[in-house]
């Protein structure tokens, strides 16, 4: 069956240190997204990408990066620049343009110690 | 104001109870997604809707475009129901469709 994989489901990491969460699906979307979610908040927008090799900043990429070099693919690194890496990461994908069905992977709990 | 409300924030109930869960938003929308997300964190997609009704075993969602309103019902409810509810609503954009999400509610279901 198609869908996204997120993995893996729980992650620590030392502060300072960067980190890159996996993202990938098999539905050939072309856009994908990543979120922030903090605790009593809506998940926020931090990257997405509507196509291969292009990507866009969200609300709140500050202390993030991504890459999108292929079309199922769109990891995010949480580097550390990124002041409070602790939250869970979701990520989501659409076919794009005026389709509006996204799939959603499970997400990614980002523990910094 | 958030463009996504959703009410209420928390909400306990005990089993076998109907629970309702509303979700309120101020902008043009293509379709609304319901997400159910568990303790531990893992997201689980419930319904998407465009307009009308959409039924799932024990889950009913409803949507009604003019009023800008949707509602996620739970019959006969059970501990295993227990997680955060999330909606999230899509709009289409010349750069592509975008979703904003509301905060969530807290359902617990007590045995």
């Amino acid at each position: 069956d198609g869908g996204i994989t997120q993995s893996p489901k729980y992650l620590f990491r030392k502060e300072g240190q960067n980190v890159t969460l996996s993202c990938e699906q098999n539905l050939n979307h072309d856009a994908m997204y990543w979120y922030r979610q903090d605790p009593g908040q809506g998940l926020r927008l931090i990257y997405y990408s509507q196509i291969v090799n292009d990507f866009q900043k969200g609300d709140i990429a500050e202390g993030y990066s991504v890459s999108r070099e292929k079309k199922e693919s769109f990891p995010l690194t949480v580097t550390s620049a990124q002041k409070n890496p602790t939250a869970f990461y979701l990520c989501a994908s659409t076919k794009g343009g005026t389709y509006y069905g996204y799939t959603f992977g499970s997400g990614t709990r980002l523990t910094v110690v | 104001k958030n463009e996504v409300e959703q009410s209420p924030q928390n909400l306990t109930a005990q089993e076998g109870e109907f629970i309702t869960i509303n979700c309120s938003y101020s902008v043009g929308i293509s379709a609304l997604h319901w997400l159910q997300q568990h303790p531990g964190g893992g997201i689980v997609s419930l319904f998407m809707l465009s307009s009308g009704k959409k039924k799932h075993g024990r889950l009913i969602a409803t949507i009604n475009i003019q009023e800008k309103h949707s509602s996620l019902h739970i019959t006969a409810s059970h501990p295993r129901d227990s997680a955060v509810y999330i909606c999230a609503v899509v709009r289409l954009e010349t750069s592509g469709s975008r979703l904003t999400f509301g905060e969530g509610t807290q359902l617990t279901v007590n045995p």
